[in-house]
């Protein structure tokens, strides 16, 4: 096991389109994290899950993001009806245990919306 | 909101000299962590250095060291003998007991021969 991996590692997406994207996390972490980075930011906080449980999500996450993680292994982020403000690096973590250890990222997925 | 404020848009260090990242961060929690990762140019994102809000003594990883101040709500990092490899993004960090990491806006810096 090599660490987070995060499919596809770029998507240029036409406006009004769905997209998906995919991320493995490290096999025995139970938490995985999806944070959205845009251009000379810092990463924001989207949504968490424990194992398959969906526990927290941002007020970033709109009714347009959806996020799943079935039988608690990889994890699925879809946006629908692309916008252009989407245009960013979406980021997954993973991490493992009951108190904040430490969060593993992948390389993240670009998306450009055009 | 809580936020992490770094001040340092860009920093400059010669190699081997040492240099001093700034951070700030508001909480109303009395239990949280914090955290300094590193994000390279192109490459993913690695954790440098951690501190639990509840234990007094600053945590030290080899050349990257922390000056946490909890009544001021401060957490620089500290990196000596700068490396050419230390050139990155760097961010600062903040968990709840929710977990969830609350970057500040990120620190460039540049490492020169």
């Amino acid at each position: 096991d090599t660490g987070v991996s995060q499919n596809p590692r770029h998507k240029i997406t036409k406006r009004g389109q769905n997209v998906t994207f995919r991320c493995d996390p490290i096999s025995e972490h139970n938490r995985l994290y999806w944070y959205r980075q845009t251009l000379g930011q810092g990463p924001e906080f989207l949504t968490y899950f424990q194992n398959e449980a969906q526990l927290e999500k941002s007020r970033l996450l709109s009714d347009r993001f959806s996020a799943e993680r079935p039988k608690g292994s990889f994890s699925t982020l879809e946006i629908q009806r692309t916008e252009q403000g989407d245009s960013a690096m979406y980021l997954c973590a993973s991490s493992l245990g009951h108190t904040n250890t430490e969060a593993f990222f992948g390389q993240g997925t670009r998306l450009t919306v055009v | 909101a809580q936020t992490v404020t770094q001040s340092q848009p860009e920093m400059s260090v010669q190699e081997a000299e040492t240099v001093t990242l700034s951070c700030t961060y508001d909480t109303s929690e009395s239990d949280y962590y914090l955290f300094w990762y590193k994000q390279p140019p192109s490459r993913q994102m690695i954790l440098v250095i951690r501190q639990e809000a509840y234990k007094q003594q600053n945590a030290t990883e080899n050349r990257f060291s922390v000056n946490f101040q909890k009544a001021a709500k401060s957490f620089s990092l500290k990196i000596s003998d700068s490396q050419l490899g230390d050139a990155a993004m760097y961010f600062c960090a903040r968990a709840n007991s929710g977990y969830a990491l609350n970057f500040g806006k990120g620190t460039s810096l540049l490492v020169t021969p």
